[in-house]
């Protein structure tokens, strides 16, 4: 029971470049979530999905785009990267919405976009 | 949209000693209140949660109030060891979380 797994671990991209961040979970839950990490700002929700075929916008979803074809998988997109999208993200979990209890979060993406 | 604010950004105690973090809330229909902890280089992990009917709630050494009327919740942590050394984040719900700025604590031994 590996939990939530994210792949790649680390990645520098070149200003432009796009890329695909893939987040597995094994739990069979309905609620999975993409968070981006910066010092001093804590955890923010760029995009999020209620269940297999759908996606929605968190708080901050511009230059992201999201897929959700299969109900463990939720892939992040990258399609012109930016240097203010250095960061790290973490994909989670959730057998409900956030309110509902646990987000089991994957291990984290670093990304460098110089 | 819901906010959340998180105080202090650091904290340092000594080994023993009780370390307190606080957050407030705007969104006064929030229901959940967890408590995330992040070792470094590590994932967020649930520690502690409370709900909105609960005004605290204990798990041996940590602990988290509820004040709904003040829009404001806090994390004790007692006894305080090196191993509670990490970012602490605060969150509240009513559908998706919202989190706190975090908290580095530290413990000195």
């Amino acid at each position: 029971n590996a939990g939530v797994t994210q792949t790649p671990k680390f990645r520098v991209l070149k200003t432009g470049q796009s890329m695909t961040l893939l987040c597995a979970q094994d739990m069979n839950h309905e609620y999975m979530y993409w968070y981006r990490q910066d010092p001093g700002m804590g955890l923010r929700l760029i995009h999020y999905s209620v269940g297999e075929g759908t996606t929605a916008k968190g708080e901050v979803p511009d230059g992201y785009n999201v897929s959700r074809l299969k109900k463990q998988n939720f892939l992040l997109g990258l399609e012109s990267a930016a240097p203010s999208q250095t960061s790290v993200y973490f994909c989670a979990s959730s057998p409900g919405q956030g309110d509902t209890g646990e987000l089991f979060f994957g291990e984290g993406s670093r990304l460098t976009v110089l | 949209g819901e906010n959340v604010e998180q105080h202090p950004s650091t904290l340092s105690v000594q080994e023993g000693d009780s370390a307190v973090i606080k957050c407030t809330y705007s969104d006064s229909a929030s229901n959940y209140f967890p408590w995330y902890k992040q070792e470094l280089g590590k994932r967020p992990q649930l520690i502690i949660d409370i709900r909105s009917n609960v005004g605290e709630k204990k798990d041996q050494r940590i602990a988290v109030t509820l004040n709904k009327t003040a829009k404001h919740f806090s994390l004790h942590i007692t006894e305080t060891q090196p191993e509670d050394s990490a970012v602490y984040f605060c969150a509240a719900s009513w559908g998706q979380l919202t989190f706190g700025s975090g908290t580095q604590l530290t413990v000195l031994p």
